[in-house]
């Protein structure tokens, strides 16, 4: 199995931050790199897919970069309502695998 | 729209088999391309991808899961079914499905998700 290392496990920032979540794939996924948020008590959410493609609706604070097996989402300027756990999930192949998540906290 | 809604026992004894229902709308199961996978998430713990069926009725399974997991489809109903056997206390967790497509031979995301459902396992 694919497995995915994200980093840090967690972090605090404020409100207007730059903040930036790491996600690293033990073997080469090209492209196939996807990312997710989640609040307490909710369903993950899409934000982004194919490693740089912003999904409908998603603010545009929100990009991915990366390929083969280094990837990083930031989020421009942290707004309150993103705090949250952030995940990466490759779908290069299966069984498909989640990173550990990311927690994002207010400081 | 497309949603995805699950269902099942809350609570589910050791040893037990447990069988989950994702029934979904707005998307047919047999359409080319279109799949629903199964996650699950125990509490305050990371979300684990558990097995996926595509339009064609092929099935993929969690490495660590797969000779207690069995999935199927109903395309008729517009249904998926989960079963787990042998149930744990370790299972206990929220289980999601979750829609997902395979085009340019290759799989997409995860973009539409159920709101998941708890299920404890307790004697």
């Amino acid at each position: 199995d694919i497995q995915m290392t994200q980093s840090p496990s967690s972090l605090s920032a404020y409100v207007g931050d730059r903040v930036t979540i790491t996600c690293r794939a033990s073997q080469s996924i090209n492209r196939y790199l996807n990312w997710y948020q989640q609040k307490p008590g909710k369903a993950p959410k899409l934000l982004v897919y194919s490693a740089s493609s912003l999904h409908s609706g998603v603010p545009s604070r929100f990009s991915g970069s990366g390929s083969v097996t280094d990837f990083t989402l930031t989020i421009a300027s942290l707004q309150p309502e993103d705090f949250a756990t952030y995940y990466c999930q490759q779908s290069y192949t299966t069984p498909q695998t989640f990173g550990q998540g990311t927690k994002v906290e207010v400081k | 729209q497309v949603t995805l809604r699950e269902s099942g026992p809350a609570l589910v004894k050791p040893t037990e088999t447990l069988t989950l229902t994702c029934t979904f709308s707005g998307f047919s199961l047999s359409t080319s391309g279109m799949c629903v996978s199964w996650v699950r998430q125990p509490p305050g713990k990371a979300l684990e991808w558990l097995a996926l069926v595509d339009w064609d009725g092929d099935k993929y399974y969690s490495t660590s899961l797969k000779t207690r997991l069995t999935v199927s489809k109903d395309t008729s109903k517009n249904q998926v079914v989960l079963t787990m056997t042998n149930m744990d206390p370790v299972d206990t967790a929220t289980y999601y499905c979750a829609r997902i497509q395979y085009k340019y031979e290759s799989w997409s995301a995860f973009d539409i998700w159920g709101q998941g459902t708890m299920v404890t396992v307790s004697s």
